[in-house]
């Protein structure tokens, strides 16, 4: 079975700092997603990586894959209000896409 | 236009009954998947379903039983409602079984399952 542990579960920051999501497992992934999740919605694609150490832009959000393909990081700069939601990596392995824990971030004005 | 569609939003039931969630998706694709998210938010895959075809089961009492007439629709039935059943569900769609690594999966909003 395939596991993705993210860290933190929960992080409070207020509006303008920076924030950085990690996930982690002793799986390799052929490639690996990050989700975004609003109370009372279904996650919502933010970005797909695929390649070991790659780096993907979305606006305030940096997305880096682990050069071995095991690990990945969310950083956002400058966060605001409307960045608050819950943040799930999603590694893929074969026909399955393994969901992490997730983290729950608030961005407080 | 929803992408992918549940109902009902909010279910509400008895234990021991048997209810049934709907999924529709208009995007045209071939994948479906029906994932069940606890009161920890942990997302875990129940089933997957390409051109009508089961394809993922997970490790699921079998008092869940999802049926696929069409590419577009992928319903859920559960009999014998127990009180551990209740969590938010969600259904998504995808194009492939994941050949073509950038599309991710599209999600309905989340039926919510309340056993009482």
């Amino acid at each position: 079975t395939q596991l993705l542990e993210q860290s933190p579960q929960f992080l409070s920051i207020q509006e303008g700092e920076n924030l950085t999501v990690y996930c982690n497992s002793s799986s390799v992934f052929s490639s690996l997603q990050w989700y975004r999740q609003e109370p009372g919605e279904g996650p919502v694609l933010l970005v797909t990586v695929v390649t070991g150490g790659e780096v993907k832009k979305l606006k305030r959000l940096t997305f880096q894959f682990g050069d071995a393909r095991k690990d990945s990081s969310l950083h956002i700069t400058a966060a605001q209000p409307g960045d608050t939601g819950l943040y799930l990596c999603a590694g893929r392995g074969g026909n399955k896409l393994t969901f992490g824990g997730g983290t729950r971030v608030l961005v407080k004005p | 236009d929803t992408a992918v569609s549940q109902t009902p939003k909010y279910l509400v039931t008895q234990m021991g009954n048997d209810k049934s969630i709907k999924c529709e998706q208009n995007l045209g694709h071939d994948t479906m998947y029906w994932y069940k998210q606890d009161s920890k938010k942990f997302l875990k895959i129940m089933f997957s379903y390409n051109n009508k075809e089961l394809i993922i089961n997970e490790t699921v009492p079998n008092r869940f039983s999802p049926k696929s007439p069409d590419k577009a629709h992928l319903n859920l039935h559960i009999n014998s409602l127990e009180l551990g059943d209740s969590a938010v569900y969600f259904c998504a769609s995808s194009q492939g079984l994941g050949a073509r690594w950038g599309l991710g999966y599209t999600f309905g909003s989340g039926t919510r399952l309340t056993v009482v």
